[in-house]
């Protein structure tokens, strides 16, 4: 059963447009989700982060769009640059028993054409 | 220095070969974990610890062991390799907000 449905799986953008990576979760217990940015050969990092309580977070060019009500979450990328290219992941941390551990989507491979 | 170490970040193996992968951190984090990457899949669950006595299974543990030799140090292994298991590795630990921070990874191939 995978309780975070990321798409799209890949996604191909033009330097200067926007990046739309989207997650979709069922687990109402969910109270943390983060995204990681992977490049090749390197591990995930922490990009960004929110909790349930706000609707929306930036950090610079990276914003994460929250719906409760949908369970939904997305990241979006402004002024999307080569340097962006990197795999996606979308990943939710449960507040109840399983709250050791990180569900994570399945990744977004992005490539940012120049 | 990386705050999360993995050795070897390559290796090479022949099926029936028991392998080890090694994770040492300095960030001071009581709970650390093992993940499988592989493509299309994202990273799966194999083992975490909360700390040298308290180790547990993921949702993919079958055909892994870990060992947490000290609170800095937790080892997977792969008593019997096969192909399947040729996959991404990573080591993450675990911070008090709920972060993780991944390892550089390994990645294994099993012929």
């Amino acid at each position: 059963q995978q309780q975070v449905k990321q798409s799209p799986q890949s996604l191909i953008v033009q330097k200067g447009g926007i990046s739309i990576i989207n997650c979709a979760y069922e687990n109402t217990a969910f109270d943390y989700f983060p995204w990681y940015q992977q490049f090749p050969g390197k591990g995930p990092a922490l990009l960004i982060a929110i909790r349930p309580d706000v609707s929306e977070k930036k950090e610079g060019r990276f914003t994460i769009s929250f719906n409760k009500s949908a369970k939904q979450f997305s990241l979006h990328i402004m002024d999307s640059q080569p340097g962006d290219s990197a795999t996606y992941f979308c990943a939710a941390k449960d507040s109840g028993g399983s709250n050791y551990k990180l569900t994570f989507g399945k990744g977004t491979l992005l490539t940012v054409n120049p | 220095d990386a705050d999360v170490t993995q050795t070897p970040r390559n290796r090479i193996t022949k099926t029936g070969k028991r392998i080890m992968l090694e994770c040492s951190q300095t960030k001071g984090h009581d709970r650390m974990y093992w993940y499988r990457q592989d493509p299309g899949l994202g990273l799966r669950l194999i083992y975490y610890s909360f700390d040298v006595k308290d180790i547990n299974k993921g949702e993919i543990s079958d055909g892994y062991s870990v060992s947490r030799q000290a609170q800095a140090k937790f080892s997977l292994s792969l008593e019997s390799a096969i192909p399947n298991q040729t996959a991404l590795y990573f080591c993450a630990t675990r911070g008090m907000g709920g972060e993780q921070f991944f390892g550089p990874g390994t990645r294994l191939t099993v012929l």
